[in-house]
């Protein structure tokens, strides 16, 4: 079945450092991919997505890019602030409405 | 307008009660989700209604009965619930069915403790 792979979290890092959250996922055909995020005590926003193959997503300074050859879609920020200290959650959505979520990684941003 | 409502918030109840989460969008998504999420887990699928019609039943237990009364309302109603069903509830729409990017919208969440 479906499954994505996210890096182990926390990650903790200064403000203004560059962040990559590393997502790898396997599918059986070609699924959209996602990234949420999770402010503490909130529900889930979408953060960006992608649809087909060499998509980038964006979004508040965030981007990943959908690379089948690699199955990957990393997160990255160039410069994180304080505010950017959440809980990101890679996904994958093939078929029918079902999404597949990966286990989250959460950030710690520090002044 | 691409907000999905959530009451209450918060909610505590005992094992015997019956209590009743509500879940509104108008945004005229056709499929909308609940979703159970613990505390450092991602959220785990329960129910996904397309069209007004339960599509999807993750084997969830008869105490969590679904209820969709028309497109824009999405009712989870709780029965004898036990105390590991203490989580943060999460509803969720989607403009409708098929593949493609169809990003779920993502509520507040109702945060349940079950005493």
């Amino acid at each position: 079945g479906d499954s994505v792979t996210q890096m182990e979290g926390p990650v903790t890092l200064s403000e203004e450092a560059f962040l990559t959250i590393n997502c790898t996922y396997t599918a059986t055909g070609y699924p959209s991919l996602f990234w949420y995020v999770q402010y503490p005590g909130e529900g889930l926003q979408l953060l960006l997505k992608a649809t087909k193959a060499d998509d980038k997503g964006s979004n508040k300074g965030f981007e990943a890019t959908y690379r089948k050859e690699t199955t990957s879609f990393h997160l990255e920020k160039g410069s994180v602030q304080v505010s950017d200290s959440a809980v990101y959650f890679c996904a994958l959505r093939e078929g029918y409405q079902k999404v597949t979520f990966g286990t989250g990684t959460k950030l710690q941003v520090i002044p | 307008d691409t907000e999905v409502t959530q009451t209450p918030k918060h909610l505590v109840m005992g094992m015997t009660n019956k209590k009743s989460l509500k879940c509104e969008q108008h945004m005229g998504h056709r499929a909308m989700y609940w979703y159970k999420q613990k505390a450092k887990k991602p959220p785990e699928l329960m129910f996904v209604y397309s069209y007004e019609k339960l599509s999807i039943n993750e084997s969830v237990p008869s105490r969590f009965s679904p209820e969709c009364p028309n497109s824009s309302l999405l009712n989870l109603h709780l029965h004898a619930l036990q105390p590991e069903d203490s989580a943060l509830y999460l509803c969720a729409s989607s403009p409708g069915q098929g593949t493609g990017g169809y990003e779920q919208y993502f509520g507040p969440g109702t945060r349940l403790t079950v005493t």
